[in-house]
């Protein structure tokens, strides 16, 4: 079975700060996606970022990066000048690929951006 | 663009009383899927779909039915609601398939027992 770990409930940081979140992950798959959605207070989940398990570079996308390394099963997010609207519930996820592709998620980290 | 709507978006039942949560995807997804998020807990996969007629179970599929008889709809049913079920609960679709498209969640619906 699939596990993933957010090891940090909450993290709070200063605006235009820089911020990492942790996730690991257990499998014993060779072809997955990992993904972080973002749960503001408005309850809505929104895709992030995803990594794909083949690919050894690490995916970014705006101020949003991870640090994908796949020997120790870890993902872990980095916001980059980080902004009010990044307050949020922050959620790691992994996909396997074949079959049903059920998601599934960590427990959660409630990020709080001060200004 | 609505993409994935949950009906309703609220609901208040009382134990025993029954309901049924509409899931309705209007991206021709294959896949949909129903899951539970409970405080300081990642979401959790109740009941999900491949296809038109097909339904299999998720992680904690007790105390809930699906159906899937039309592509675009997916829908939850609590046949006895108990407090336990009281939840936010979330449908998400996607392509399936080969596909490497992410899933597609809606707005989710927030279930209290009393």
């Amino acid at each position: 079975a699939q596990t993933v770990t957010q090891s940090q409930p909450e993290m709070s940081v200063q605006e235009a700060e820089t911020v990492t979140l942790s996730c690991t992950y257990d499998t014993s798959e060779s072809n997955y996606y990992l993904f972080w959605y973002k749960q503001p207070p408005s309850r809505q989940m929104i895709l992030v970022i995803r990594q794909e398990a083949y690919k050894q570079q690490n995916a970014t996308e705006n101020r949003f990066s991870v640090n994908f390394q796949k020997a120790a099963k870890s993902f872990s997010l980095k916001i980059s000048d980080s902004q009010l609207g990044d307050t949020a519930m922050y959620f790691c996820a992994f996909l396997i690929i074949q079959g049903a592709q059920k998601l599934v998620f960590g427990q959660g980290t409630r990020l709080t951006i001060n200004p | 663009n609505a993409g994935v709507t949950q009906t309703p978006k609220f609901r208040v039942l009382k134990t025993g009383q029954s309901m049924t949560l509409l899931c309705a995807q209007d991206m021709n997804h294959e896949y949909m899927y129903w899951y539970r998020q409970d405080p300081g807990m990642g979401l959790r996969l109740i009941h999900y779909s491949v296809g038109e007629g097909t339904t299999a179970k998720g992680e904690v599929p007790d105390g809930y039915n699906v159906s899937r008889l039309k592509k675009q709809n997916f829908l939850l049913g609590l046949e006895s609601a108990a407090p336990s079920q009281t939840s936010v609960y979330f449908c998400a679709s996607s392509l399936g398939g080969h596909s490497n498209q992410p899933q597609h969640f809606g707005d989710g619906t927030r279930l209290s027992i009393l």
